[in-house]
């Protein structure tokens, strides 16, 4: 069955950077886009990233763009999140998540991993 | 970009109640358009998407309508399992905007 386990969340200061990892199991990695959303705590869903499933095309939010990287190892079907001069207001759950379909950018978000907790803190 | 907007921002509805959310975006979307559940404490799922079709196992007295720029979701029968928070997602291009949500509880 489709896994997506995401890690690396953690406490860091204000303007540190923090790098997520999203493990994926149970499906053709390569095959599909993969999207970050966030979500604050006690507040609603924020999209924050998209790669498509060979890494050549990226779409970021405006909220993150020039802070967060998006990029993903197929090798080793891992999708990653780079965040850098984090702030108070990137404080949030990240969440994984994989299309419906393969090869495909406007689809809904069929699969969502666990999330990991990212707190942005002096 | 286009905005997503939700109304109700909350409701509160009796078991039984048909309850109504509406979506609407800045410019059309055509069908575009998903809905997501999130249960206190869990992850969100998904509950629609193309504006109608039900994903597979959500009961069916959930539906969808709409297409371009309104839309609704409406419960036909309210349960209790389906206290939650509410989503719509556009999802034709990015960015992948959410609305802000619709949080439903039980009178």
């Amino acid at each position: 069955q489709v896994q997506l386990v995401e890690s690396g969340g953690g406490v860091v200061q204000p303007g540190r950077s923090l790098r997520l990892s999203c493990a994926a199991s149970g499906f053709i990695f390569s095959d599909y886009f993969i999207h970050w959303v966030r979500q604050a705590p006690g507040k609603g869903l924020e999209w924050v990233a998209v790669i498509s499933h060979d890494g050549s095309n990226k779409y970021h939010a405006d909220s993150v763009e020039g802070r967060f990287t998006i990029s993903r190892d197929n090798s080793k079907n891992t999708l990653f999140l780079q965040m850098n001069s984090l702030t108070t207001e990137d404080t949030a759950i990240y969440y994984c998540t994989r299309p419906s379909l393969e090869k495909r950018l406007s689809n809904e978000l069929k699969y969502w991993g666990q999330g990991t907790l990212v707190t942005v803190s002096s | 970009d286009i905005q997503m907007t939700q109304s109700p921002s909350s409701l509160s509805a009796f078991v039984g109640d048909r309850v109504t959310i509406t979506c609407r975006a800045s410019q059309g979307i055509s069908n575009y358009l998903a809905w997501y559940q999130q249960k206190p404490g869990k992850v969100p799922s998904l509950l629609i998407y193309a504006a109608s079709t039900l994903h597979s196992g959500v009961p069916s007295r959930f539906s969808g309508s709409g297409s371009g720029t309104d839309f609704t979701l409406t419960i036909s029968s309210l349960q209790p399992e389906d206290v939650a928070t509410y989503y719509c997602q556009k999802y034709n291009s990015a960015p992948f905007t959410f609305g802000p949500g619709t949080k439903v509880d039980i009178k």
